[in-house]
């Protein structure tokens, strides 16, 4: 599975698009962008997930480059309970979800 | 209660001692997997199961032990506790689905100390 580069931490004010990057340089055609967070001590949670369109659900937006070498996360309107740690994680729909350092997002009132 | 339990959802034990953290999952998922969280990091996964019967390695197996007789459930052992073992465990699950679908259903976690 190709790396994943994310920087360790941001912060955003509440009530702001909250904007992740995630650099994949290395990424393969069949394999797909995932995003989880995860709270404080509590278990990961699935975000969202593209291979070459962006996409959007009821949490975020993902928008990949053309060249699908990185991708962003978009919060549209963080709020404090969007606090957490994002992993941005690159995969080909196998078992191994590789878990990087991830980005820490501390949103602030 | 539907979803994905785990327990206990803390432990301390002592070197050398068998533990054993339990797993379960009430959607009928077929896949089932064991992560640790080391503190300040990522999680790694230990093992794998894509079915009843059926484990696989993760990328750090070494040192535990999974069975998985019935569906819902999927116990992690650990034979031998060390003190590098100490960490915070997760259980995930998944549906077998479209291939592209990997979104994995994780339980609250057990914070495991080893002595």
């Amino acid at each position: 599975d190709a790396k994943t580069t994310q920087p360790p931490s941001m912060d955003c004010a509440e009530g702001r698009a909250a904007n992740l990057p995630c650099n994949h340089s290395t990424i393969s055609g069949n394999e797909y962008v995932y995003w989880y967070r995860q709270i404080h001590s509590q278990g990961p949670q699935y975000i969202i997930h593209g291979l070459k369109n962006n996409e959007t659900n009821e949490m975020a937006s993902l928008i990949i480059t053309e060249d699908r070498k990185s991708s962003t996360l978009i919060l549209p309107h963080a709020t404090l309970r969007d606090t957490a740690v994002y992993y941005c994680i690159v995969n080909n729909a196998g078992n191994m979800l590789t878990f990087g350092g991830g980005t820490r997002l501390m949103v602030k009132p | 209660d539907a979803g994905i339990t785990q327990s206990p959802r803390y432990k301390i034990t002592e070197t050398g001692r068998q533990v054993t953290l339990m797993c379960h999952q009430t959607w009928s998922h077929s896949y089932m997997f064991w992560y640790r969280q080391d503190l300040g990091h990522g999680l790694r996964l230990i093992y794998y199961s894509a079915a009843a019967d059926i484990t696989d390695k993760g990328e750090v197996p070494d040192g535990y032990v999974v069975s998985r007789s019935k569906t819902e459930n999927f116990p992690l052992t650990l034979e031998s506790a060390t003190r590098s073992q100490t960490s915070v465990y997760f259980c995930a699950s998944r549906d077998t689905g479209s291939g592209e679908w990997n979104e994995q259903f994780f339980g609250p976690g057990t914070r495991l100390t080893v002595l």
